[in-house]
Order: structure tokens, then C-alpha cells, then sequence
């Protein structure tokens, strides 16, 4: 079974400041993808951006970076230069490559981000 | 182009109700999802379609709980008997193949009285 850990339920970060959310994960298989979303309190998940296990180079999108490290099994957000619109909640998740032909995603619980100006 | 769309963004029910929630997947998406997502917490899978075949059903918490799309487009999950332990966002994703990225829709509120 895959489980993903956010041990953060709450951040506060000074507007412009640089922040890292972290997440931890578990699984037993080698091909997987970790993803980062952003939920606004309109509720709608954003996707961010995606992490391929088999990546050699930490992915970027825009202010965007994961901190992938493999052998922690971590896969860290980093945002540059944070804003007020950061603020939001922030999950990560962990889709495992299956031949049942389901990708779902598993999620963790959250991050809870905000931005002070 | 148009993301995910759901309907009813909100919905109220008394508990015994049955209830019907929709989503719109982006065009072409074969891959679609449904999340329940309880307050403070990650959203949790529920069922998986590939175009009209439901290939997992596995996290429909009971059989009060049914979804399909018949015609491999548009989805609708359909909950019996609601009750209070049902009262959750329900979220709708899809992805263009199997192993995309999935994009979400802005999800139905369900409050159960």
C-alpha cells in the first residue's frame, strides 16, 4: 500500500520569503509519479507540478520546484518568492504505475499555507 | 480550453435521500476519477473509469454508492439512502490517458441534515 506523510498541517510565511512543504512517501514499487496541488478555499485542486520516479532532474514550473531525493523517499515543494494567492492548502500525492489499469492518486493531509504580508 | 466542470456545486440533503452529482470531464479525457474529500482531510479515491468501463470500484465506501458513464463521457455518481457520514466534497478528475496527469473539477459540497 502507498501512504504519503505531511507533517506540517500549518505554515505562515512572510510574503516574498521562500518556503519548503514537505512530504514523505512509501511504496514498495519502483515506477511512480509525485505530484503537488494547491486547493484555494474555493475548493478546486490545481495541479502544480509532477515528479517522475525514474526523473533525473528535479522538476521546476516557474516558482515552482520539487526536491526529489530519492533514497529519503521525500519530494519536497519548494516556492520562490511567495504571494499573497500562496495561500492555500497544498497536498501531495503519489500515483503508482499498476497493470490493474488504475492510476489513482493517494493523497496526504495537507498543508495549510499562509502568506503574510 | 474548459477544465473539469461538476454540478450542483452545493448540494443539501435530508438524511434518506437519494442524490445524483455530475461531472463533466474536459473534452477527449478517456480517464476519469472520483475523490470524496471529509473536512481536513485528502481527498480519498472512490472509482476509476476508462472510458464507459468502470475498472475500479474499490473505494466505494458501500453499495449505497453507484457510478457510471454510459456513454464514456459525462459521469454521474449516484448515492441511496444518504447519510450523515456522507456529507464530504466530492471531487471529479480526468486525465487524457491513463497515466496523465489528472486535472480536477472544482467539486460538490454534499451536507447531509
Amino acid at each position: 500500500a502507498q501512504k504519503i506523510t505531511q507533517t506540517q498541517p500549518g505554515m505562515f510565511v512572510q510574503e516574498k520569503e521562500a518556503v519548503t512543504l514537505d512530504c514523505t512517501y512509501d511504496t514498495s514499487d519502483q515506477s511512480y509519479g509525485l505530484f503537488w496541488y494547491k486547493q484555494p478555499s474555493s475548493g478546486e485542486m490545481i495541479f502544480l507540478i509532477y515528479q517522475g520516479s525514474y526523473d533525473e532532474q528535479n522538476a521546476t514550473e516557474g516558482r515552482y520546484s520539487l526536491n526529489f531525493q530519492k533514497a529519503r523517499k521525500s519530494a519536497n515543494l519548494v516556492i520562490s518568492a511567495s504571494q499573497l494567492g500562496d495561500s492555500a492548502m497544498y497536498f501531495c500525492a503519489m500515483r503508482v504505475h499498476s497493470n490493474f489499469g488504475n492510476e489513482k492518486l493517494t493523497f496526504g493531509t495537507g498543508t495549510r499555507l499562509t502568506i503574510i504580508p | 480550453g474548459a477544465g473539469v466542470s461538476q454540478s450542483p456545486r452545493y448540494k443539501v440533503a435530508k438524511r434518506g435521500q437519494d442524490v445524483a452529482l455530475r461531472c463533466d470531464p474536459i473534452s477527449g479525457h478517456v480517464s476519469l476519477f472520483w475523490y470524496q474529500q471529509a473536512l481536513g482531510q485528502g481527498p480519498e479515491f472512490l472509482t476509476y473509469f476508462q472510458n464507459e468501463a468502470q475498472l475500479d470500484k474499490s473505494g466505494l465506501p458501500s453499495d449505497r454508492f453507484f457510478a457510471e458513464r454510459p456513454e464514456g463521457s459525462v459521469s454521474t455518481l449516484k448515492i441511496q439512502r444518504t447519510q450523515q457520514e456522507d456529507s464530504a466534497v466530492y471531487l471529479c478528475a480526468s486525465s487524457l490517458r491513463l497515466a496523465d496527469t489528472q486535472y480536477f473539477g472544482p467539486g460538490t459540497r454534499l451536507t447531509v441534515l
